[in-house]
């Protein structure tokens, strides 16, 4: 069983959609965290939930909305979709209010704006 | 605030090399100190870790020891091998920045046979 699965891992699609990426992890883990990571490869924190509550929200454009339904899943919905969009998105989970937890991630959804 | 810094890469070795990864950083309180590792089309998963100073953490050949006083966490092993070819990030969580775990900006490595 795969830890933390996100889908799709390929995404395509035109300027101006809306399209969501779906989480699940199945670790019983209290925290999920959306990230992304640019051509360069590096990776920043967009959003974290922990108990389905957001506690981390950087400074991303309004058009990113993430839902937690529950402890389980956290999905994320991209409105209006721009080229800059373009990256690769993970998922991560974690036990929180440690500091030497380990996180977990997701294997990736390439988002290719055109 | 926290902060990771880590070699920029690319760094391209040969086979059999030893390899350094120099990963300093900047924290309040006593972080624990990670090194993830991101395989070609893959996630991040977790190399090795230290929590507490002048700890070693260890995990297939590599090596990293919390240096408290030089505030570093470098990436080393003796002997790399193609399959190694990966970027690596440091990264740190502690309490002071409610343990989100702070990432450097991640070192692509090549090693060609």
């Amino acid at each position: 069983d795969t830890a933390v699965s996100q889908t799709p891992k390929y995404l395509v699609t035109q300027m101006g959609n809306d399209k969501s990426i779906k989480c699940e992890q199945n670790l019983g883990h209290d925290t999920m965290y959306w990230y992304k990571q640019d051509s360069k490869k590096f990776l920043k924190i967009m959003f974290s939930y922990n108990n389905k509550e957001l506690i981390i929200n950087e400074t991303v454009p309004n058009r990113f909305s993430p839902k937690s339904p529950d402890k389980a899943h956290l999905n994320l919905h991209i409105n209006s979709l721009e080229l800059g969009d373009s990256a690769v998105y993970f998922c991560a989970s974690s036990q929180g209010g440690h500091a030497n937890t380990e996180a977990f991630f997701g294997q990736g959804t390439r988002l290719t704006v055109v | 605030g926290d902060s990771v810094t880590q070699m920029e890469g690319p760094v391209t070795l040969s086979e059999e090399a030893f390899l350094t990864i120099n990963c300093t950083y900047t924290a309040t309180g006593y972080p624990s100190l990670f090194w993830y590792v991101q395989y070609p089309g893959e996630g991040l998963q977790l190399l090795l870790k230290a929590t507490k100073a002048d700890d070693k953490g260890s995990n297939k050949g590599f090596e990293a020891t919390y240096r408290k006083e030089t505030t570093s966490f470098h990436l080393e092993k003796g002997s790399v091998q193609v399959s190694d070819s990966a970027v690596y990030f440091c990264a740190l969580s502690a309490r002071d920045s409610n343990y989100q775990l702070i990432w450097g900006a991640g070192t692509k490595l090549i090693i060609k046979p």
